[in-house]
């Protein structure tokens, strides 16, 4: 069973669309994250949520937004996505943050810009 | 200096063989590491933890970790060709997770 559910699983949008993706989790974790991975590359820190605690990394671009309405759903918005932002969009949940337990990982949302 | 530090590899082994996937880190104030496995496309995949000086079983794959070397490996018994992909070492402190680069494992037949 899918703990952790991303949607869509493929994502299309064009150069300067908003685009939205989300994450639900059923493990009540406290925390979760949002991660870019490209190709080869470790993924990507953007923030991540402690409960309603927002936590954005120093060198997250202003492009990149996150709502998490509820314990369960959590929201990545890319106000205007260039090229560069083409991607693998990871969520991931903890129930501490840091060290404190390993992080579950949904499967992720591959962004492509049109 | 990278804070979490692994060879990119690949590493290939044959089939039946002892992997050995190690990772170094810097901060010494990590106390939990985790490796995840990583297959082409797909997302990350939890392996094993280990929060303890000494080693962590679990089936064919041990966990080792000496914290005064600040030295941290996973090795995978009668490695399979399914076993192919890139290893993630992750080092936690109290307040953030930090990622190695990964090292890509091929297990050839």
């Amino acid at each position: 069973d899918a703990m952790v559910i991303q949607n869509p699983r493929y994502q299309v949008t064009q150069f300067g669309k908003p685009v939205t993706l989300s994450c639900s989790q059923t493990l009540n974790h406290n925390v979760m994250y949002w991660y870019q991975q490209k190709s080869s590359q470790a993924p990507k820190l953007l923030f991540h949520y402690y409960d309603k605690d927002f936590n954005n990394e120093a060198d997250t671009p202003d492009n990149f937004q996150s709502r998490r309405p509820n314990t369960s759903f959590c929201f990545l918005d890319i106000r205007s996505p260039g090229l560069g932002d083409a991607a693998m969009y990871l969520c991931a949940t903890s129930r501490d943050r840091g060290g404190g337990g390993p992080q579950h990982f949904g499967d992720g949302t591959r962004l492509s810009i049109l | 200096q990278k804070e979490v530090e692994q060879n990119s590899g690949p590493l290939s082994v044959p089939e039946g063989a002892i992997a050995s996937l190690n990772c170094t880190y810097s901060d010494r104030g990590s106390q939990s590491f985790f490796w995840y496995r990583q297959y082409s496309g797909k997302s990350p995949e939890l392996i094993m933890f280990i929060y303890s000086n000494g080693d962590k079983e679990d089936g064919r794959f041990t966990a080792q970790l000496n914290k005064a070397s600040q030295y941290v490996s996973l090795l995978i018994r009668d490695s399979q060709p399914s076993d192919s992909a890139t290893y993630l070492c992750v080092g936690g402190t109290a307040s953030k997770l930090t990622f190695g680069t990964g090292t890509r494992l091929q297990v050839t037949l």
